[in-house]
């Protein structure tokens, strides 16, 4: 059965300094990887995705996220955060060969001044 | 390009009533999706259209939701009787077509938060 974990409730950083939130993930088959963000009281906004091809994908406000197959990870990072990346981040898995878009549990990513 | 829209925003509600959600999605989009977004959680997937007929119904707790896409275009997710557990926030989403929704994005809506008490 697929599932998707992001061990972290909550991360803190300092504004301009570099972001990393986690998503490791189980699937069968070969995955597709996605990360979306929330901001209060609105719906989900897709921010990239992973298909096939380079481990390093590069989405939406600066952000990338690197697949490494060896260790099921598809963390998101931001070289340099924003007070305006505050939000909750989910990271979400598909089986290639069909089946439901699974999310993580989100992690709430809070950026100081 | 009009995004997804929902209504009503909010609901309240007490446990035994009925109520109804409403979503219209991106136009031209086929296939519609429902989510259920409890507090602390990520989405779960509760029913799945292409166009007006149901491509994926199995964790729609079917006792008390029903969800119809009549004219393929927009949809309604009731509840009837209401539950306390059933307090979360629905979200309504759309893609261009079952492939697209598989590789590519889901446009979402901005939710409806239901509170049963």
């Amino acid at each position: 059965a697929q599932s998707v974990a992001q061990p972290e409730d909550q991360v803190n950083v300092a504004e301009g300094n570099p972001l990393t939130v986690k998503c490791t993930y189980s699937v069968s088959g070969n995955p597709y990887l996605f990360w979306y963000v929330q901001y209060p009281n609105r719906g989900l906004q897709f921010l990239l995705k992973y298909i096939t091809g380079d481990n390093l994908v590069k989405g939406s406000y600066g952000f990338e996220a690197e697949f490494n197959k060896s260790q099921t990870s598809f963390h998101l990072k931001k070289p340099s955060a924003l007070v305006s990346d505050s939000a909750l981040y989910f990271c979400a898995v598909r089986e290639n060969q069909g089946g439901k878009l699974i999310f993580g549990q989100g992690t709430e990513l809070s950026v100081k001044p | 390009e009009a995004g997804v829209a929902q209504s009503p925003r909010y609901k309240i509600i007490e446990k035994r009533q009925s109520v109804a959600f409403w979503c219209n999605p991106i136009s031209g989009h086929a296939t519609l999706y429902w989510y259920q977004q409890i507090l602390g959680q990520g989405p779960k997937l509760l029913i799945q259209f292409q166009n007006n007929g149901v491509v994926d119904d199995s964790q729609l707790p079917k006792d008390r939701f029903s969800a119809e896409r009549l004219k393929g275009v927009d949809s309604t997710l009731k509840i009837q009787p209401a539950k306390l557990e059933d307090s979360a926030v629905y979200l309504c989403a759309s893609s261009l077509d079952l492939l697209a929704g598989r590789t590519g994005e889901l446009f979402f809506g901005e939710g409806s938060r239901l509170t049963v008490l």
